[in-house]
């Protein structure tokens, strides 16, 4: 299966939104509510953020979000902070098999 | 709180086989949940290798199947990756995680580096 597609980079001033985008097909993000979220600094594991396309795990900010339309899952994160620049995947499950999006770098401006 | 942790080789021969194991802590692998294991080359995205549940049952990415063989050892509380024929494009950060219901990796180990090189 292929990667899901993200855009490479994406940049915001502090306090401002945005979103990333994770573009699938009917056969992994459009058919399923499985898709996750994943935040990783330079050198480090990855961690979880969103679940199930909208579900924030215990400890992530609320500034956090994850919707759905059709074969594409976003991301937004709200009120921008310095701490937020770091790489972000997104994953879906697909037929016992899991795919990971190409990767988006969010900078902080 | 459950913890991962990988364990292998950092240097790799080219057309051997990649060893790994990650012991968990904190939780019994026996109780249930699949188990996984995901890679990411040197400044490249994450790419899923396979998953094993406790009692055995895998799943492996279509990709790499021909060369993967995960395991489980339940008395140890950890389970194995093995790769066979490696080449430098195997080089990568290999992170084990559990995995949630159908859909997610949580927690995931710090990662360990393997280079495949002569």
């Amino acid at each position: 299966q292929s990667a899901l597609t993200q855009p490479a980079s994406v940049s915001g001033s502090p306090g401002q939104s945005i979103t990333i985008s994770c573009t699938g097909t009917s056969s992994d993000v459009g058919g399923y509510n499985y898709v996750s979220w994943y935040q990783q600094h330079p050198g480090k594991a990855p961690k979880l953020m969103i679940y199930d396309v909208s579900n924030r795990p215990s400890g992530v900010s609320n500034r956090f979000s994850g919707s759905k339309s059709g074969n594409t899952a976003s991301l937004t994160i709200s009120g921008l902070q310095a701490e937020d620049e770091a790489d972000y995947y997104c994953s879906s499950y697909t037929s016992s098999l899991y795919v990971f999006g190409t990767g988006t770098k969010v900078t902080v401006l | 709180q459950v913890q991962l942790q990988e364990s292998g080789p950092g240097l790799v021969k080219p057309s051997e086989t990649l060893s790994l194991t990650c012991a968990v802590s904190g939780y019994s692998i026996s109780s249930g949940y699949y188990w996984g294991w995901i890679r990411q080359p040197p400044g490249k995205g994450l790419e899923w290798i396979g998953s094993i549940y406790h009692s055995g049952s895998t799943y492996y990415n279509p990709s790499l199947k021909s060369r993967v063989t995960i395991s489980v050892d339940t008395s140890k509380n950890q389970f194995s990756l093995k790769l066979s024929s490696v080449t430098a494009a195997d080089t990568a950060v290999y992170y084990c995680a559990r995995v949630w219901g159908v859909g997610w990796f949580d927690p995931w180990g710090q990662g360990t580096l393997v280079t495949v090189s002569s």
